[in-house]
């Protein structure tokens, strides 16, 4: 079964602390994608990637960073975590002509 | 930043009503339309990939529509289960060499027993 693996479910951080979100995808894909989920908004690209060490920003890049340095791992950062980055992140990954799997998420919460 | 567009907001139905839902998208550059079924807890899953003007995807009883020409897809349900209940989204994909999705805001269906 084709898996992308979010590192943590849950995750609870202090203002102004790096944080760091690990997705691992065991399909081989090229692309893969981070997205945020808040309630009335939807899921909203953050960056997304198409090769390794290749990133690209999406709609609300803004605050965060990424790092793909082998194909199977994409990561997001937040440089210095702010209250407005408290939201579910999901990440996905996919080959094109085909959908995305997504991972189950991670639920950030910014004290 | 595709503008997309998807009604209602949310809804709710009777055990066995049949429902339908609405995704606009900008008809220009148009790859494939995508839709998605999440459930509460659980991870958006892959419903449908469409590709062409007028073509009809089923899977059980969830079928879709697609019209390329004027930017809308239609997402049915048959018989409506409380199994069904769950945000449907749709997300257009552009052509190009970057392949990337612009998820709508998504369609809350609430199937009561």
């Amino acid at each position: 079964d084709v898996k992308v693996t979010q590192s943590s479910r849950y995750l609870v951080k202090r203002t102004g602390e790096k944080v760091f979100l690990e997705c691992v995808q065991d399909m081989d894909h090229e692309n893969m994608f981070w997205y945020r989920q808040d309630p009335g908004l939807g899921l909203r690209l953050i960056y997304f990637s198409y090769d390794v060490k290749m990133k690209e920003k999406g709609d609300i890049p803004e605050g965060y960073s990424v790092s793909r340095e082998k194909k199977e791992r994409f990561s997001l950062i937040l440089e210095s975590a702010s209250t407005n980055q408290t939201s579910m992140y999901l990440c996905a990954s996919a080959q094109r002509n085909y959908g995305y799997t997504f991972g189950s998420g991670t639920r950030l919460t910014v004290v | 930043i595709l503008n997309v567009e998807q009604s209602p907001q949310s809804l709710h139905v009777q055990e066995g009503d049949s429902t339908n839902f609405t995704c606009s998208f900008p008809s220009s550059n148009f790859y494939a339309l995508h839709w998605y079924r999440w459930e509460t807890a659980k991870s958006p899953e892959a419903l449908f990939v469409m590709t062409l003007n007028g073509d009809e995807k089923k899977k059980g009883r969830i079928s879709a529509t697609l019209n390329t020409k004027e930017g809308y897809s239609y997402l049915y349900i048959k018989g409506s289960q409380p199994e069904d209940s769950a945000t449907y989204l749709c997300a257009p994909e552009s052509g190009g060499s970057n392949y990337k999705l612009t998820f709508g805001k998504g369609t809350l269906l609430t199937v009561n027993p």
